[in-house]
This record gives structure tokens, C-alpha cells and sequence, in this order.
């Protein structure tokens, strides 16, 4: 398998833009996860999925936070509009089993100006 | 609420000696996995060590280990005959069996001095 899959992997937008990310996780995977990673705050999880379908949301930041995964193969996340402070390393991670790590993409650069 | 406490936030160690990186945790929880994770500066995320609560006997991955502690709720990374390979950020993590959220430390900044 080639493991949790990303895109894109660096992104630089303008203020006020839309940003989507891309995620497909390891095939058999039943939950996703998405976190954002910065200097000042760490590994923070945005949300996460269990097949599918969304479990807990309660780290996105704002409305203009949102996530989907219309399939087990696949999932967005788009911020809109983009705002500077939104600027951080987003990783997508995907795991089979409450027993097991996550197995994590190489994550998304995001950088607003 | 789970935390994960990494009350270092940079170290460093020569080569082929060996460095102990803390994590401490707070659940109410009686069954968890524990992680230790690997980020270079290619910011992939790496599994380095994993522990299951219910197991006493510590994790091993050879020059990795851990010294799990379950009443004092701790679990420390041991790496031996360090490598300049090993310079890294290291994440500790937890993961409840009633929730499936991964809860990360704020990390250690390793540094392996030649």
C-alpha cells in the first residue's frame, strides 16, 4: 500500500481565498483523521471519521472549518475564506483498529498571505 | 479530559549514548495505547514505539524502549547508542479504548551531537 496519500503538499493562497486538501487513507482503513500542526500549539485534531461518517468536530476552529469523506477512499478539507492564521502544516491520518497507531500522510504546507 | 504532558521541550545527546525522553498522561481511563512518534525534519510522522496499558512487560524496538509506569501514569522513551539519525521531534500520544481521538504531546526537540 503506499500509505495515506495528500494533496497537495505545499499550498500558498491569498487572504480570503478557498483551500481544499485532499486525503485518501490506506485502503481497509475505517477511521480518518485530520490535525493541524503549529509551532505554538502542537498536534491539535480538527475532526475525525469512522466510516465515513463524522464523530467528533469539536477541534474545528470555526465555521469556516469544514470536512467530508463522501467515500472510504476519500477526504476534503476546506477552509473558507482563508485567513493568515490559518497557516500550518495539515496532516491527514488514517487507522484500522482502536489498538493500533494512526499512519499518518506527509501533510499539507498551508501558507496564507 | 485526556492530556499528554512532554515536560521537555529540546535535548540533546552524543552519539552512541543514550537519552530518556519524558511523557506523563491523564486519563480516568483503565485500558489505552500509548505511541511514540518520529517526526525529521521531512515532518513525516514515524511510529517509533507502541504499549498497550493492559501489558506490564514494557515495549521494546531494538534501541528503543519504555519504561511504562501505569500507576504514575508514565511512559518513557529510552533510546540507547544513539544515532545522528535519531535527531527529531518526538511526540508522545494516547489513544483511550472509549475514544478513538489521538491526544498528542507538544513534543521533544532531539538533537544527536557527532
Amino acid at each position: 500500500d503506499a500509505g495515506v496519500i495528500q494533496s497537495p503538499r505545499h499550498e500558498v493562497t491569498e487572504m480570503g481565498q478557498e483551500v481544499t486538501l485532499r486525503c485518501k487513507p490506506i485502503s481497509g482503513h475505517d477511521y480518518l483523521f485530520w490535525y493541524r500542526q503549529t509551532m505554538m500549539r502542537g498536534l491539535e485534531l480538527l475532526i475525525y471519521f469512522n466510516n465515513n461518517v463524522p464523530i467528533d468536530d469539536s477541534g474545528m476552529p470555526e465555521d469556516r472549518f469544514s470536512a467530508k469523506m463522501p467515500n472510504a477512499s476519500f477526504s476534503t478539507l476546506k477552509i473558507q475564506p482563508s485567513e493568515p492564521r490559518d497557516s500550518a502544516v495539515y496532516f491527514c491520518a488514517s487507522s484500522s483498529a482502536p489498538n493500533t497507531e494512526a499512519f499518518f500522510g506527509q501533510g499539507t504546507r498551508l501558507t496564507v498571505v | 479530559a485526556q492530556t499528554v504532558t512532554q515536560s521537555q521541550p529540546e535535548m540533546s545527546v552524543q552519539e552512541a549514548e543514550t537519552v530518556t525522553l519524558s511523557c506523563t498522561y491523564d486519563t480516568s481511563e483503565n485500558n489505552y495505547y500509548l505511541f511514540w512518534y518520529k517526526q525529521p525534519p521531512s515532518r513525516q510522522m514515524i511510529l517509533v514505539i507502541r504499549q498497550e496499558a493492559y501489558k506490564q512487560q514494557n515495549a521494546t524496538e531494538n534501541r528503543f524502549s519504555v519504561n511504562f509506569q501505569k500507576a504514575a501514569k508514565s511512559f518513557s522513551l529510552k533510546i540507547s547508542d544513539s544515532q545522528l539519525g535519531d535527531t527529531a521531534m518526538y511526540f508522545c500520544a494516547f489513544r483511550g479504548s472509549g475514544t478513538y481521538k489521538y491526544i498528542f504531546g507538544t513534543g521533544t526537540r532531539l538533537k544527536v551531537l557527532a
